[in-house]
């Protein structure tokens, strides 16, 4: 069964600060995706990695994969108050089209 | 339109009462996916539909759950004799589907069904 973990759960950061998310996944799988949603809203596609080593940016936030590791991260640079949002990754089980979501991490940017 | 869209908004029912979510998914999508979201939760998969066949249920959390979507278009999840553990944000999305080519997989998701049972 696939399990995606996220962490941090939550996160609090300055704004112009740097940070980190982290996804892992337990199972083979060649596609990962990220997602923000805002309180009361639905989910926002941010970025779709299909492949090993796939690296993806828009403005301040960068993600990348790594299918050996099982790993993906989404990097915040400079963090503006306008990110802060809740992030999630979903991973595709088994070619299915199924997509299994983590836990979310909630990211507040104080000025 | 042009995104998926859901009705009702918001929905509350009394324990036991039947209700029905509604879902429109985005025209020419073969996939269309139900989820349940919890607060403070991610996204929890329920159900999974190509074109009107339901290929995948195995999320659905117990048989007061049904959906359907007759003409492989309007889908429409029912939860019969509601209970208060039933409140949760139920999340509609629609793809491509997998013989689209290219196909990233990626999800469009609707606004979501808030259903509060008291």
């Amino acid at each position: 069964e696939l399990k995606v973990e996220q962490n941090p759960l939550f996160l609090s950061m300055q704004e112009g600060k740097n940070y980190t998310i982290y996804c892992n996944y337990s199972t083979t799988s060649d596609r990962l995706y990220w997602y923000r949603q805002d309180p009361g809203k639905s989910l926002e596609s941010l970025f779709v990695l299909l492949s090993n080593g796939a690296v993806k940016q828009e403005g301040r936030l960068m993600a990348s994969l790594d299918t050996k590791a099982r790993l993906s991260t989404l990097h915040i640079t400079a963090a503006v108050h306008d990110l802060s949002a809740t992030y999630f990754c979903a991973v595709e089980q088994g070619g299915s089209e199924k997509l299994v979501f983590g836990k979310g991490t909630k990211l507040t940017v104080n000025p | 339109g042009a995104g998926v869209s859901q009705s009702p908004r918001y929905k509350v029912a009394k324990r036991g009462q039947d209700v029905a979510l509604r879902c429109d998914p985005i025209s020419g999508h073969v996939s269309l996916f139900w989820y349940q979201q919890a607060l403070g939760q991610g996204p929890e998969f329920l159900t999974y539909f190509q074109n009107e066949a339901q290929l995948d249920k195995s999320g659905l959390p117990s048989d007061r759950f049904f959906a359907e979507r007759p003409e492989g278009s309007v889908s429409t999840l029912k939860i019969q004799r509601t209970q208060q553990e039933d409140s949760a944000v139920y999340l509609c999305a629609s793809s491509l589907g997998l013989h689209f080519s290219p196909n990233t997989g990626e999800l469009f998701f609707g606004e979501g069904s808030r259903l509060t049972v008291l």
